[in-house]
């Protein structure tokens, strides 16, 4: 069974600018979690989606969203790029989600914002 | 919300010694706790979970403790190798994952 897919797996952005990274989950896999880990703060929670519905959510500004389509497959959209934003972005998924799911994680995506 | 402390942050071993990581978490709804390897450019790895219910589980060489009463969790290593050398993260899921800051792990040849 393949594993979570995340593409792409680099991405170099300017300051303001807009990035869309996707994420496949497993196959058989509803729930997708993404994740920011930088060296500073570790991994921190984004949001959740389950069946195309946004289940939880982190603390980040309105400027990081995202999405599920119907096939699982989900996308997240940050705006107004910042410097700070550069990290690897981190999308894991789980059969139903919840607090009794395993979670398996993809390779990320590396996002360097200039 | 749930704050997760990991610690030690670093951890050098000799091959063939046991390497211990401890967790605390102050959740108190927090029913599943995750344990995950990452490698330098790879996506965290899950190596072993417990749930709330369980005081310990083990898989070979791993095994990882609960303390439900005094909310810590704990990942064991024995006989370590040197593949063994990665960044180990403990998670503890209430209504969300939450993270500790993670241990990077050397075990010496």
């Amino acid at each position: 069974k393949a594993g979570v897919t995340q593409t792409p797996r680099y991405l170099i952005k300017t300051r303001g600018q807009q990035v869309t990274l996707s994420c496949s989950p497993i196959s058989g896999h509803r729930s997708v979690s993404w994740y920011q880990q930088t060296p500073g703060q570790g991994l921190q929670f984004l949001f959740e989606y389950f069946s195309e519905t946004q289940r939880n959510k982190g603390n980040f500004p309105g400027r990081f969203s995202g999405r599920q389509f119907s096939n699982s497959r989900s996308e997240m959209n940050v705006s107004t790029l910042e410097l700070g934003d550069s990290a690897l972005y981190l999308c894991a998924s789980s059969r139903e989600g919840g607090s009794r799911n395993e979670q398996f994680f993809g390779p990320g995506t590396r996002l360097t914002v200039l | 919300g749930e704050n997760v402390e990991q610690h030690p942050s670093t951890l050098s071993v000799q091959e063939g010694d046991s390497a211990v990581i401890k967790c605390t978490y102050s959740d108190s709804a927090s029913n599943y706790f995750p344990w995950y390897k990452q490698e330098l450019g790879k996506g965290p790895q899950l190596i072993i979970d417990i749930r709330s219910n369980v005081g310990e589980k083990k898989d070979q060489r791993i095994a990882v403790t609960l303390n439900k009463t005094a909310k810590h969790f704990s990942l064991h290593i024995t006989e370590t190798q040197p593949e063994d050398s990665a960044v180990y993260f403990c998670a503890a899921r209430g209504n969300d994952m939450r993270f500790g800051a993670g241990t990077r792990l050397t075990v010496k040849p």
